[in-house]
């Protein structure tokens, strides 16, 4: 089945720079990559997704890229804010038919003003 | 996007008693998912709960501890059975979208500790 590792666990940045979270995943064959961002006390919220068909993706100071050839995948903050601070799962999924989401371990990130 | 509304939003329960948690969604979908996640820990899948079917369950978990219903394309239930303090987790309901492109949605969870 798919395995998918994220690192770091945590990460701190001041308030304005950029944050980089990483992902591996072990199933070529998966083909949807979600982010979720979770805030305490509150569900996963999906933030942005890739799919395999493209290498990179923007939502305003957010972003993900995807090298399917190394399987990872990378989400990036840019200006990050206070309010960025939560922990961030990647996700690895296979889409099409009964597909499972297989998620990251999570990163905490904190932003400190 | 789906919204999801889950009650309670979280139980304080004494061990060896059961909880039943209700999912509802502003939308029909097909597939309707349960999470597990443990303080401090990531998402884990209970199972996969399709409208007219058996629920299909992960490796670990098993329908007499937690049995699911899908009555209708809108709505589901969790039961946690015979509560013990290693089930005080949060547990998450999810639906997956597919008016657009495929996009998976969770609840706001139910927080719950078992004494």
């Amino acid at each position: 089945g798919e395995n998918v590792e994220q690192h770091p666990s945590t990460l701190s940045v001041q308030e304005g720079d950029s944050a980089v979270i990483k992902c591996t995943y072990s199933d070529s064959a998966s083909n949807y990559f979600p982010w979720y961002k979770q805030e305490l006390g509150k569900g996963p919220q999906l933030i942005i997704d890739i799919r395999s068909n493209v290498g990179e993706k923007k939502d305003q100071r957010i972003a993900v890229t995807l090298n399917k050839t190394a399987k990872h995948f990378s989400l990036h903050i840019t200006e990050t804010q206070p309010e960025d601070s939560a922990v961030y799962f990647c996700a690895a999924s296979l889409t099409g038919g009964y597909q499972k989401v297989t998620f990251g371990t999570g990163t905490k990130l904190q932003v400190i003003p | 996007s789906a919204v999801i509304s889950q009650k309670p939003s979280r139980d304080i329960c004494q061990r060896g008693t059961s909880l039943t948690i209700q999912c509802q969604v502003d939308s029909q979908v097909t597939m309707m998912f349960w999470y597990r996640q443990q303080p401090g820990q990531s998402l884990t899948l209970i199972a996969t709960a399709n409208q007219g079917s058996e629920a299909t369950y992960e490796s670990g978990f098993v329908i007499d501890k937690f049995p699911i219903s899908r009555p209708n394309l809108t709505f589901s239930t969790l039961t946690v059975s015979n509560m013990s303090p290693e089930d005080s987790s949060i547990y998450l309901c999810s639906v997956e979208d597919r008016q657009g492109e495929y996009e998976q949605y969770f609840g706001p969870g139910t927080r719950l500790t078992v004494t």
